[in-house]
C-alpha cells in the first residue's frame, strides 16, 4: 500500500538550532515529492518540488533534499516564525490506471522557541 | 496575482443537511483538487476536476460530489451530512493535471 511517513511527529527547538525533519514513502511511479507549511487554521503553503534522487532546493533558512526513498527538509538556524506543520506529500502512480494522486503524509509539528 | 480563493470560509450545518463548497482556482489554472482535513485522519483527496470532468477520485461515499464550470471554478457537495464530516475541506489550483498545487485557506465545516 502506499504510504508517506513523516517524523518526527513533533520538534521542539530553540531559536538558532538547526534540525531535520523526515519524509519516507513507499510508493510505485513517484513522480514528484512536495513540501509544504501550514499554519494553524490556513490551507498548506507550497514551499518545493523535487522530481529525481539526488536533487536539492533552498530558500531562505529550509534546504530539501530527495532520496530513492526519502526526502529530508533542512531548518538552519529557525526563528520563531518557523513554527507551523511542515508536510510532504508524494506524487503516485493510481495502481492500475493512468492517474496520478497526492499522498500526504501526517506531518511534522515545529515549534520554535526564542 | 490572486491566489486560491474558497468560500465560505466557516459553515455550520446539522446531521442530514446537504452543503455546498466553492473554489476560485489561480487565474489561468485549469485543475482544481479537493481535500479533506481532519485532525485524526490528516489530508485526504477527495476528486480531481480538469475540463469540467472529473479525472481522479479519492476513497469517499458517494454522499461527496464536484463539479467544474467552463471558467475552472468548482464546487464540491456533501449530502446527508454526518457528524464525522466536520473538517476542514481545501481546494487546490494547478496551472496543467500533475504540477504543483496551490491551497486555499478552506473552509471549516462544523455538523452539529
Amino acid at each position: 500500500e502506499d504510504q508517506v511517513t513523516q517524523s518526527p511527529e513533533a520538534l521542539r527547538l530553540q531559536e538558532g538550532e538547526s534540525s531535520s525533519l523526515n519524509c519516507s514513502y513507499t510508493v510505485s511511479g513517484l513522480r514528484g515529492l512536495f513540501w509544504y507549511r501550514q499554519d494553524p487554521g490556513k490551507g498548506p503553503e507550497f514551499l518545493f518540488t523535487l522530481y529525481s534522487a539526488g536533487e536539492e532546493k533552498e530558500k531562505e533558512r529550509l534546504k530539501a533534499t530527495l532520496t530513492k526513498k526519502e526526502s529530508s527538509l533542512h531548518i538552519t538556524a529557525p526563528k520563531p516564525e518557523d513554527s507551523a506543520t511542515y508536510l510532504c506529500a508524494v506524487q503516485a502512480v493510481v495502481s492500475g490506471d493512468s492517474s496520478y494522486k497526492l499522498i500526504f503524509g501526517s506531518g511534522t509539528r515545529l515549534l520554535v522557541r526564542p | 496575482k490572486a491566489g486560491v480563493t474558497q468560500t465560505p470560509r466557516y459553515l455550520i450545518k446539522t446531521r442530514g443537511q446537504q452543503v455546498t463548497l466553492s473554489c476560485s482556482p489561480i487565474s489561468g489554472h485549469r485543475s482544481v483538487s479537493w481535500y479533506q482535513q481532519t485532525p485524526g485522519q490528516g489530508l485526504q483527496f477527495l476528486f480531481e476536476y480538469f475540463s469540467e470532468t472529473q479525472r481522479n477520485k479519492g476513497n469517499f461515499p458517494g454522499r461527496f460530489s464536484g463539479r467544474q464550470f467552463s471558467n475552472s471554478r468548482s464546487e464540491m457537495n456533501v449530502s446527508t451530512l454526518e457528524l464525522g464530516d466536520s473538517a476542514l475541506y481545501l481546494c487546490a489550483s494547478s496551472k496543467n493535471r500533475l504540477e504543483t498545487q496551490y491551497f486555499g485557506p478552506g473552509t471549516r465545516l462544523l455538523v452539529l
